[in-house]
């Protein structure tokens, strides 16, 4: 399967842990987003790669939460000092530029 | 600045029955427009999208959406309801000259009643 491929898919944390979530684009895809979806919301921007250049963050990701993508290829989002209100679906997905997006099946994190 | 409404955050039709969820967008340029579908814990599947020409546009599993420039709508329609059409689905939109991110609508619960 060539799809995008996210790791973990569920992550259980205690409030105030580091957590890190990982996630393989399809290969030939130059852009890359991260998406936070809540229950009964759609899908939120968090922030957009192209290549391994962070072009742009939403005023949603606070500081505790930083995204790398090293030699345009996988990426991670790691959340620093969870709190509950971090419980969500985060989602991955790639593009080639001015197509539509693959998403991944997202990682699911529960703060307790 | 782009945004998507989506009209019906629960919708229930009948097996077999015709399928019509809604979307409306607000865009400064023309924009890409998209439905995709979500199942339970699972990430998002494109069903279709508009980029250019054909206005009317077809995608799996007999769905298909008509651009409407002048109603600034994009609409999803299936003829015919199936149990397994019953999910989550999201509108989105995209500035063609960018297109740095998505903007999804808050989506439409589908229920499929036998």
């Amino acid at each position: 399967d060539t799809g995008v491929s996210q790791n973990p898919r569920h992550k259980i944390t205690k409030r105030g842990q580091n957590v890190t979530f990982r996630c393989d684009p399809i290969s030939e895809h130059n852009r890359l987003y991260w998406y936070r979806q809540t229950l009964g919301q759609g899908p939120e921007f968090l922030t957009y790669f192209q290549n391994e250049a962070q072009l742009e963050k939403s005023r949603l990701l606070s500081d505790r939460f930083s995204a790398e993508r090293p030699k345009g290829s996988f990426s991670t989002l790691e959340i620093q000092r969870t709190e509950q209100g971090d419980s969500a679906m985060y989602l991955c997905a790639s593009s080639l530029a001015n197509t539509e997006a693959f998403f991944g099946q997202g990682t699911r994190l529960t703060v307790v | 600045a782009q945004s998507v409404t989506q009209l019906g955050s629960h919708v229930s039709v009948s097996e077999g029955a015709l399928v019509l969820l809604r979307c409306n967008y607000s865009s400064s340029v023309p924009p890409y427009l998209f439905w995709y579908v979500q199942y339970p814990n699972q990430g998002l599947q494109l069903l279709l999208k508009y980029t250019t020409g054909a206005t009317l546009v077809k995608g799996i599993n007999g769905f298909e959406a008509e651009f409407k420039k002048s109603e600034t709508s994009f609409h999803l329609t299936k003829p015919s309801a199936h149990m397994s059409d019953a999910a989550e689905y999201f509108c989105a939109v995209s500035d063609p000259n960018t297109g740095n991110q998505f903007y999804f609508g808050t989506g439409t619960s589908l229920t499929v009643i036998p």
